[in-house]
């Protein structure tokens, strides 16, 4: 059973590019969540998705960055113009139920380099 | 509003040393309390979890109690191993949302 799938793993660019982050979730699961890991630091929430909705974007910025979770194929996380604030790792964690303490599986990530 | 705060690091210590790395949080109402581990390059896995006062859970040697009354939920393992070396994130959920501490950085030396 393969677990939280992520890609890429590594992705470089440059100022004013678009990113675009993939996660699958684990087989089963329709609760997808993205956060994001500044160097040394914990993981911030951004967005909580279910197939076809965004539940809560709180944790979002508002401008440049957007989210989806169709109801075929991944969850994409788009980042539009990057800055070299953006760079970060990405982590997808996926639950098989909506509530919160349902255990949250984590994707290996995807860490982004903006040049 | 709802958050974590945990044990600066980095830790280290010696194999077999005991480990503590303190956590306590800050809930408007009954969060869900957490531990993972990242092990390098890797992203975050559940080591454990409580969801209600007094609960202790508990996975590979490492425990944690969720103190209520002294909101913490401090993890614990009586003899580390060179293997353990990892950054350890507590974490809360209450209602729509997650909160991560910062994490400590632990390692243990041979």
């Amino acid at each position: 059973n393969a677990g939280v799938m992520q890609n890429p793993r590594h992705l470089v660019r440059r100022r004013g590019q678009e990113a675009r982050l993939r996660c699958s979730p684990m087989k089963g699961h329709s609760h997808v969540y993205w956060y994001r890991q500044l160097p040394e630091e914990g993981l911030k929430f951004m967005v909580y998705l279910q197939k076809e909705n965004i539940i809560d974007e709180s944790g979002m910025p508002k401008e440049r960055f957007s989210a989806e979770f169709p109801k075929e194929g991944p969850s994409i996380l788009r980042i539009q113009q990057v800055v070299r604030g953006d760079s970060a790792a990405y982590f997808c964690a996926s639950s098989y139920m909506g509530d919160f303490t349902d255990t949250q599986y984590f994707g290996p990530g995807t860490r982004l380099t903006v040049l | 509003g709802d958050s974590v705060t945990q044990m600066e690091g980095p830790v280290t210590l010696s194999e077999e040393a005991f480990l503590t790395i303190n956590c306590t949080y800050t809930a408007t109402g009954y969060p869900s309390l957490f531990w993972y581990v990242q092990y390098p390059g890797e992203g975050l896995q559940l080591l454990l979890k409580a969801t209600k006062a007094d609960d202790k859970g508990s996975n590979k040697g490492f425990e944690a109690t969720y103190r209520k009354e002294t909101t913490s939920f401090h993890l614990e393992k009586g003899s580390v191993q060179v293997s353990d070396s990892a950054v350890y994130f507590c974490a809360l959920t209450l209602g729509n949302d997650m909160r991560f501490g910062a994490g400590t950085r632990l390692t243990v030396k041979p």
